[in-house]
């Protein structure tokens, strides 16, 4: 069974504040890594993605992905409200196994 | 911008009525995915499609059936509605090239079976 773990949380950081979000995976051979932001009774919305070890920054978000310890995280800096959601970390290649999600909180 | 519709935000059916569930998309993706979302367990993978006329079943196919005859276009068959089956039902669609497979959600369908 291909499983995705997160934290449920919530994690509560305040604005301006990095918020750290983990996740780690089964399937040693997971080819493709992604998180997404799902706003409450909003569907999934991909935020990044990311292939090969190491990081990969897109504006205030930072994808890291280490294959040998299996482990895939979200940074996010200066957290601002809008940023409050549950964050989705999913794996696989054609197939994505998603894991249950994260909520963050981000307070004024 | 890919863009993934679904025929309905909300639906509300009674106990064994057929129900269809439409979603299209219009960037030319080949791989088009049916999830349900529940509190608690998250997505799961009900069906999914390489290609037209090619389905294979996900984690939870059962009282699930899906048709796709035209490349932009899946849909979700439920033969005989449960109450059981109330949930979120979200379609996604990828392209079929490696690391491009970037899944992309549409707005999702609230089914309620009464």
């Amino acid at each position: 069974q291909k499983e995705v773990e997160q934290n449920s949380g919530p994690l509560s950081v305040p604005e301006g504040a990095i918020a750290s979000l983990n996740c780690t995976y089964s399937d040693r051979v997971s080819q493709s890594f992604f998180w997404y932001r799902q706003y409450s009774g909003k569907s999934p919305e991909l935020i990044m993605s990311i292939y090969s070890n190491g990081d990969k920054e897109d504006g205030r978000f930072t994808a890291q992905l280490n294959k040998a310890s299996q482990y895939v995280s979200l940074l996010i800096r200066d957290s601002q409200p809008s940023d409050s959601a549950t964050y989705l970390c999913a794996v696989g290649f054609q197939k994505l196994v998603f894991g249950t999600g994260t909520r963050l909180l981000v307070s004024p | 911008d890919v863009k993934v519709t679904q025929s309905s935000r909300y639906l509300v059916k009674r106990t064994g009525e057929k129900v269809f569930l439409e979603c299209v998309q219009d960037m030319d993706h080949e791989n088009m995915f049916w999830y349900r979302q529940d509190p608690g367990l998250g997505l799961r993978l009900i069906y999914f499609s390489y290609d037209v006329k090619m389905k294979e079943k996900g984690d939870i196919p059962e009282g699930y059936s899906v048709s796709r005859e035209k490349k932009e276009r899946f849909s979700l068959i439920l033969e005989s509605a449960s109450t059981n089956q109330t949930s979120m039902y979200l379609c996604a669609s990828s392209l079929a090239v490696s690391s491009y497979n970037e899944q992309f959600f549409g707005p999702g369908t609230r089914l309620t079976v009464l």
